[in-house]
């Protein structure tokens, strides 16, 4: 079966900080994709990232950054310089190998992201 | 770029009734999938589709939901005799073959009453 944990429900910061939203995840696959997700406040589900198990390098992307490291099973977030408009719900979610038609994601809880000016 | 449209953006029913949640996936992808979100909670797969066919589900898909590609453009979920708790938000999502693109539609916010 397979589980993802964002630990974090709430994080509160201030304009300009840097945030790192967390994710741990488990899978019997030694073949899976990781994703992460953000939910502005109107409800749909932006794509920001989607990492396969064989590519374990670090990924920046503007003021994002993804650290994946596949010994402590976690896909982590981080946030540089936080703004307003990174206020959301971020998830982390998993599926597995593709060519065993497994596509379904499992999604985490959610972390609330809250950017204060 | 292209899109998941699903329609309606919101639907209220009366519980008992049946309701249709209709989405477009974008053309050239080939597997296709239904999840909700209960308000304030994580989003759960419901559902996948391939090859005009059901290729997984979850426990939560039950007899009271279908799915069915009516033409060659529209994909659609039924839920039967719908209840208090089905009320949430569906979302539609698109995927294609090799590179494992995936898409999701903005959502229909579904209220049971």
């Amino acid at each position: 079966a397979q589980k993802v944990t964002q630990a974090q429900t709430e994080i509160s910061v201030v304009e300009k900080e840097d945030v790192t939203l967390d994710c741990v995840y488990e899978t019997r696959d030694t073949t899976y994709y990781l994703f992460w997700y953000k939910q502005p406040p109107s409800g749909e589900l932006v794509f920001l990232i989607r990492r396969n198990s064989f590519d374990e390098q670090n990924e920046i992307s503007g003021r994002y950054s993804w650290n994946f490291q596949k010994s402590t099973s976690s896909f982590n977030f981080t946030i540089t310089a936080s703004q307003v408009v990174d206020s959301a719900v971020y998830f982390c979610a998993l599926s597995g190998p593709v060519d065993t038609g497994r596509r379904a994601l499992t999604f985490g809880s959610g972390t609330r992201l809250q950017v204060q000016p | 770029e292209p899109e998941v449209t699903q329609t309606p953006s919101h639907q209220v029913t009366q519980m008992g009734q049946e309701v249709i949640l209709r989405c477009v996936p974008i053309s050239n992808h080939l597997y296709f999938y239904w999840y909700r979100q209960i308000l304030g909670q994580k989003v759960e797969f419901l559902v996948s589709f391939y090859n005009n066919e059901i290729s997984e589900k979850s426990e939560i898909f039950d007899d009271q939901f279908s799915v069915e590609r009516p033409d060659g453009s529209n994909f659609t979920l039924k839920i039967r005799s719908t209840k208090l708790e089905d009320s949430a938000m569906y979302f539609c999502a698109s995927s294609d073959g090799p590179t494992y693109g995936y898409t999701f539609g903005s959502g229909t916010r579904l209220t049971v009453v």
